[in-house]
């Protein structure tokens, strides 16, 4: 029973460039959470998805943000023009369904941009 | 929103000892407190979580505490092992709107002296 799977685990990117990470929940669970993770920091709540649904994202910020978890395929988080203040390790996590039930999370995408 | 304080930033204890990791949340409506382990470079692994229904969980050598009242709850590790070493984070969050991302402290960088 594979858990919550990422790639790519590392990312490099130029100022400027796109970056697009993505996350496939474990298996039966609907629901998908980006955190992202500064060095020496906790982890900061980003975005919650359902499938085809935005639930909140008022941790994500607007400009340069976007994530969608269609109907098919995996998670995407996409960070366009990226600055060197977005690297950091990006995390998602799943549930089975809203409400008090567990996240389990992934390895996360280190991004670096140069 | 929520803010979530964790304490200590570090805690150094020797090999057998127990260790107490504090946290305090200032939302009323937060009803589920999680802990995750982090080693270096991994995931968050969920260890154990308490709902607000309610005052104390315990699984072997560890547990947790949450006073509703005061707005804390506590991770108690006992007899502590070399393996213990890791940055513990605590989280909250509310199922209540849909909002159901966890709101993390900043960590504990627990250190097991041989």
């Amino acid at each position: 029973n594979a858990g919550v799977m990422q790639n790519p685990r590392h990312l490099v990117r130029r100022r400027g460039q796109e970056a697009r990470l993505r996350c496939s929940p474990m298996k039966g669970h609907s629901h998908v959470y980006w955190y992202r993770q500064l060095p020496e920091e906790g982890l900061k709540f980003m975005v919650y998805l359902q499938k085809e649904n935005i639930i909140d994202e008022s941790g994500m910020p607007k400009e340069r943000f976007s994530a969608e978890f269609p109907k098919e395929g995996p998670s995407i988080l996409r960070i366009q023009q990226v600055v060197r203040g977005d690297s950091a390790a990006y995390f998602c996590a799943s549930s089975r369904r809203e409400g008090l039930n567990e996240q389990f999370f992934g390895p996360g995408t280190r991004l670096t941009v140069l | 929103g929520e803010n979530v304080e964790q304490h200590p930033s570090t805690l150094s204890v020797q090999e057998g000892d127990s260790a107490v990791i504090k946290c305090t949340y200032s939302d009323s409506a937060s009803n589920y407190f999680p802990w995750y382990k982090q080693e270096l470079g991994k995931r968050p692994q969920l260890i154990i979580d308490i709902r607000s229904n309610v005052g104390e969980k315990k699984d072997q050598r560890i547990a947790v505490t949450l006073n509703k009242t005061a707005k804390h709850f506590s991770l108690h590790i006992t007899e502590t092992q070399p393996e213990d070493s890791a940055v513990y984070f605590c989280a909250a969050s509310s199922s209540g709107g849909g909002a159901d991302g966890l709101t993390f402290g900043k960590g504990t960088h627990l250190i097991i002296q041989p």
